[in-house]
């Protein structure tokens, strides 16, 4: 599969925890997104990478949560002291630097107890 | 920042025709996009509109007016597995955010 991936699926965390998710971007693409969504609602943008560069945070986001983009491929986002507001799916999309489409991978689902 | 308006909820006909609208109000309009996300699944591209006008894909078209700050999604020939959300979000200014409206939960009914 060549398509966006990202681990785990499901995290189940107790409040004031750290949680680490992986997204691997299809390889072409310099371009990486990380968004979360709630339920009945539309994604909402966390952060933007171009390469390992990260050139866009949303002021949405706060202290507790940071992203990375080592080598310019995989990405982390981890959050710190969890809390039970952060429960959603929280979904990376690529794209390359040359199409407007974004790539969504499955998600990975966070509950926060 | 941008607001994005758009039903909450529509129902349609196997075999119909349906439009769903999208209003957005932004300052520097510089992208609007339809997804299509099936419950439980990651959303889907389906169009980009950036100049005003209408983009024809199969069964799936949409328009742009930027003057009018409004977008519409049409979708032929209804299949039963057309019922999902869809997302209309727009990009504006300089930068590659993008945001999402709430999205419009349809449903195809036989």
């Amino acid at each position: 599969d060549t398509g966006v991936s990202q681990d785990p699926r499901h995290k189940i965390t107790k409040r004031g925890q750290n949680v680490t998710f992986r997204c691997d971007p299809i390889s072409e693409h310099n371009r990486l997104y990380w968004y979360r969504q709630t339920l009945g609602q539309g994604p909402e943008f966390l952060t933007y990478f171009q390469n390992e560069a990260q050139l866009e945070k949303s002021r949405l986001l706060s202290d507790r949560f940071s992203a990375e983009r080592p080598k310019g491929s995989f990405s982390t986002l981890e959050i710190q002291r969890t809390e039970q507001g952060d429960s959603a799916m929280y979904l990376c999309a690529s794209r390359p630097g040359h199409d407007n489409e974004q790539f969504f991978g499955p998600g990975t689902r966070l509950t926060v107890l | 920042g941008q607001n994005i308006d758009q039903p909450t909820e529509m129902t349609a006909t196997e075999g119909a025709i349906v439009q769903i609208n999208c209003t957005y109000q932004t300052s520097g309009f510089n992208g609007l996009f339809w997804y299509q996300q099936h419950a439980g699944e990651a959303p889907t591209f389906l169009s980009y509109n950036v100049l005003d006008g209408l983009e024809e894909k199969g069964r799936f078209s949409s328009f742009l007016s930027r003057s009018k700050g409004y977008s519409y999604l049409l979708l032929k020939e209804l299949q039963m597995k057309d019922s999902a959300s869809y997302l209309c979000a727009v990009r504006a200014g300089g930068y590659q955010k993008v945001t999402f409206g709430t999205g419009t939960k349809l449903q195809v009914i036989p």
